[in-house]
């Protein structure tokens, strides 16, 4: 298994426009998980999925930020619009169960940087 | 809710020294704990965790850690540090079921092993 992927690696974008982040995740693994890492706040729980649904988005930090899971090997993180105390590193992960007994697997995360 | 507290957000050791690296937990159901690593842009990395039975739980790259439920205390260790191992270290514990046992993690220790 490829482990989770996550695209792009670094995204630069101007104050106001939209980011769009993906994520694969482990084949066979039902449990997603977004999170967002900053110097200040350390590693944030954003949202999570179970099965493709969500279940607890109260970490997301405002309406600009949403989250999507189509299928069982996609799920997207949108902000909308972009601003630069965004700036941070999107990590996704995923598990087989909630991660409790096996832990996660994260993908390498998303360096966004908002200008 | 169920937290934790890493002491020292950097620790700095000679190579061959013993590593210890101190993780005390908050919980108010009995805690699964993990323990994991960040190399330089990459995703975390599971190292160990502890859910029940053996107190001492043995991990990757001769990393080990030890509950101790009456110290609530969780600490990382390894006897003899090589320079492959400077990275980021997190230590991180499992929500309750209202979180659906989503990881809670620490800040962070960095740790810089010196020649």
């Amino acid at each position: 298994d490829a482990g989770v992927i996550q695209s792009p690696r670094h995204e630069v974008t101007e104050m106001g426009q939209e980011v769009t982040l993906r994520c694969k995740p482990i084949s066979g693994h039902d449990y997603l998980f977004w999170y967002r890492q900053t110097m200040m706040r350390g590693l944030e729980l954003l949202i999570y999925f179970n099965n493709n649904v969500p279940i607890d988005d109260s970490g997301m930090p405002e309406d600009r930020f949403s989250a999507k899971m189509p299928n069982a090997s996609f799920s997207t993180l949108k902000i909308q619009p972009s601003e630069p105390r965004d700036s941070a590193v999107y990590f996704c992960a995923s598990s087989l169960g909630t991660g409790r007994i096996y832990g996660y697997t994260f993908g390498s995360g998303t360096r966004l940087t908002v200008v | 809710a169920q937290s934790v507290t890493q002491l020292g957000s950097h620790v700095s050791v000679s190579e061959g020294a013993l590593v210890l690296l101190r993780c005390n937990y908050s919980s108010s159901v009995p805690p699964y704990l993990f323990w994991y690593v960040q190399y330089p842009n990459q995703g975390l990395q599971l190292l160990l965790k502890y859910t029940t039975g053996a107190t001492l739980v043995k991990g990757i790259n001769g990393f080990e850690a030890e509950f101790k439920k009456s110290e609530t205390s969780f600490h990382l260790t390894k006897p003899s540090a090589h320079m492959s191992d400077a990275a980021e270290y997190f230590c991180a514990v499992s929500g309750n079921s209202n979180s659906g046992y989503a990881l809670n993690f620490g800040k962070g220790t960095s740790l810089l092993v010196t020649p």
